[in-house]
């Protein structure tokens, strides 16, 4: 079984340009997640959606950040203009909807902006 | 202000040892802890969670040990294999009802030493 899917995996763009990060959930999984590394705040959260519908956004760093998920099985995080203090790691992950369930991480994507 | 901390950036253990890694939490509304384990260049892996209704979880090798009086919680890991070495992140929520973000510690990168 596919766990969840992020594209792309790795992402160098220049100061100002648009980005946008890819995921697809697990399927049968109603819950989604972003989350951002850096060195500075460690693993943070973003944003999430239960059944396509963004819950909390108050992770959500500026409004150059934007998130929507059109349906069960796809969701993009867009950074428009970006920024070098973007420069981080982006994670996915999804769970089924439903109090203290497991959250499965996907790869991640590693964005360097310049 | 850091709601989960792991004040142990690293620990270092002999193979065959018990490797005790420890966290510690501030948000008296958590109610669901979780252990994920990440290697490089992958997201991070479900590894074992605890309930606030209890105060030990017992999965093969690992434990984790809940003192919710001392807002403590800690992963023990006996014996440590070489396979175990990776970054250790304590995770909460305030499950509440429905899918929830989780907060995140900084990790503890545990080496295990041949």
């Amino acid at each position: 079984d596919a766990g969840v899917i992020q594209s792309p995996r790795h992402e160098v763009t220049e100061m100002g340009q648009e980005v946008t990060l890819r995921c697809k959930p697990i399927s049968g999984h109603n819950s989604l997640f972003w989350y951002r590394q850096t060195m500075m705040r460690g693993l943070e959260l973003l944003i999430y959606f239960n059944n396509n519908v963004p819950i909390d956004d108050s992770g959500m760093p500026e409004d150059r950040f934007s998130a929507k998920m059109p349906n069960a099985s796809f969701s993009t995080l867009k950074i428009q203009p970006s920024e070098p203090r973007d420069s981080a790691v982006y994670f996915c992950a999804s769970s089924l909807l439903a109090s203290q369930e497991t959250q499965y991480f996907g790869p991640g994507t590693r964005l360097l902006v310049l | 202000d850091q709601q989960v901390k792991q004040n142990s950036p690293s620990l270092s253990v002999q193979e065959g040892r018990i490797s005790i890694l420890n966290c510690d939490y501030t948000n008296s509304m958590f109610d669901y802890f979780l252990w994920y384990k990440k290697y490089p260049a992958e997201g991070p892996t479900f590894l074992i969670s605890i309930s606030s209704i209890k105060d030990k979880n017992e999965d093969g090798r690992f434990t984790v040990f809940l003192n919710k009086s001392a807002k403590h919680l800690s992963l023990h890991i006996v014996p440590s294999q070489p396979g175990d070495s990776a970054v250790y992140f304590c995770a909460a929520s305030d499950s509440g009802g429905g899918a929830d973000g989780l907060t995140f510690g900084k990790g503890t990168h545990l080496i295990i030493q041949p």
